[in-house]
């Protein structure tokens, strides 16, 4: 099953510009995780935001979770051609199972 | 610090062989462990999670199996393979305790012909 769903699909944008990547779920969840993957490879964890949180921050990153809507979105500030890359969001079913959404492309341009 | 190691990296393979594919993880024990297919520009759909050696859960009814013969060994197998068995394969491990953060292997890209 796929929990979270991504939006945009895919994000073009210049460097020094912010990103915004939005995502949305449909069950309750204890908490809300963000991934990267650069193409062909592996899934980085960037950040994790607890159910009880609403904003957390990690150098340019800054992730707002909203219960109520159960949406989150993830902000890259003074993006770079470096953070081109797919970015996931997961949740967490029962047990530790992540369920992943289909990604958001984003692309910087130099 | 721990590691996690897949391969091979890539594999060309025709339809009706068989696979196997290996993951291991260092410097931990005791790690839940994860098997997942990206298919092209798609997200990662879970095959299987284990949570302990011989403990095998199955996500998606399929043509794969998974074994873990060794706390932090995991192994995914085919007998035949299909040509939807193509695709990104990613092992992944987390802690045994809390919905943590999950870190992955580099991927095995598999091409059934």
């Amino acid at each position: 099953s796929q929990q979270g769903e991504e939006d945009p699909q895919a994000l073009s944008i210049q460097e020094g510009e912010n990103a915004t990547m939005n995502c949305s779920y449909k069950t309750s969840i204890n908490n809300l995780q963000w991934y990267r993957q650069n193409s062909g490879r592996g899934l980085v964890h960037l950040i994790l935001i607890r159910s009880n949180e609403r904003e957390k921050h990690s150098g340019r990153l800054r992730v707002t979770l909203d219960t109520s809507k159960k949406s989150s979105s993830l902000l890259i500030t003074a993006s770079r051609a470096a953070d081109t890359a797919s970015y996931f969001c997961a949740t967490v079913e029962y047990g530790n199972k992540l369920v992943f959404g289909a990604g958001t492309i984003l692309r910087v341009k130099s | 610090s721990q590691t996690i190691h897949q391969w091979p990296a890539t594999l060309v393979q025709p339809v009706g062989s068989p696979l196997s594919l290996e993951c291991t993880v260092e410097g931990t024990s005791n790690p839940n462990l994860y098997w997942y297919r990206q298919a092209a520009g798609r997200g990662l759909q879970l095959l299987f999670y284990s949570v302990g050696i011989g403990q095998i859960s199955s996500e998606v009814p399929q043509n794969l199996s998974a074994s873990r013969p060794q706390d932090r060994q995991f192994i995914l197998s085919s007998k035949k393979l299909l040509l939807s068995d193509s695709g990104f394969y990613l092992c992944a491990w987390n802690r045994l305790a809390g919905a943590v953060e999950q870190f992955f292997g580099p991927g095995t890209r598999l091409t059934v012909l």
